[in-house]
């Protein structure tokens, strides 16, 4: 069956530090999204992509990056880890433009010391 | 640019209990509406959607219809059970954002037996 999978699950590192968190789908979909979840926030938008070599920025992209050099994965990256982005992270993706039904992983808790 | 206003939570419901949660939303052009649930520790799954005024969408006994006089997508279920526990979240794409979806801040609903 087709999935979208998230790595790792949970991750502990200390301020400074690059993370980068792994997104693979096996949907074959041409978008792929990254959110994080805050409580009082709901989900919002970091980066996504419309397919290979595209990437755009969201709503709360600073000290963020995604490279997308192939359909299946989008990974993201943190450049340099601040306290400020401690949350749970979700990865989605969707078939094409205009079909906007997103299908989720199951999420990565980092945590930045 | 788009938004969307989710009642404030979390809410508390005895099993058998009937269930709103309130939507309401603001965007250009004629978005689709949708519903995500959110069980403890997965990602969102889609619930539910409708994709033009007046469109009811239902699943697993919940149904919420587009309202494009009221901008609203109010979540209803007659009957809840323990097993509906979760975050419901409102979110919309509109035509101007692509297949971006802007997200409520989510409902957090207990159900007790």
């Amino acid at each position: 069956d087709a999935e979208i999978t998230q790595s790792p699950r949970h991750k502990i590192t200390e301020t400074g530090r690059q993370v980068t968190l792994a997104c693979h789908q096996t949907w074959n979909h041409n978008n792929m999204f990254w959110y994080r979840q805050d409580l009082g926030h709901g989900l919002r938008l970091i980066h996504y992509s419309y397919g290979v070599q595209d990437t755009n920025k969201g709503e709360v992209s600073d000290g963020y990056s995604v490279s997308r050099s192939n359909t299946e994965d989008l990974p993201l990256t943190l450049e340099s880890a601040a306290s400020s982005q401690t949350s749970v992270y979700f990865c989605a993706s969707s078939e094409s433009i205009g079909s906007d039904t997103q299908y989720f992983g199951p999420g990565t808790r980092l945590t930045v010391l | 640019g788009d938004s969307v206003t989710q009642m404030e939570g979390p809410v508390t419901l005895s099993e058998e209990a009937f269930l709103t949660i309130n939507c309401t939303y603001t965007a250009t052009g004629y978005p689709s509406l949708f519903w995500y649930v959110q069980y403890p520790g997965e990602g969102l799954q889609l619930l539910l959607k409708a994709t033009k005024a007046d469109d009811k969408g239902s699943n697993k006994g919940f149904e919420a219809t587009y309202r494009k006089e009221t901008t609203s997508f109010h979540l209803e279920k007659g009957s809840v059970q323990v097993s509906d526990s979760a975050v419901y979240f409102c979110a919309l794409s509109s035509g101007t954002s692509g297949s971006r979806l802007t997200f409520g801040e989510g409902t957090q609903l207990t159900v007790n037996p």
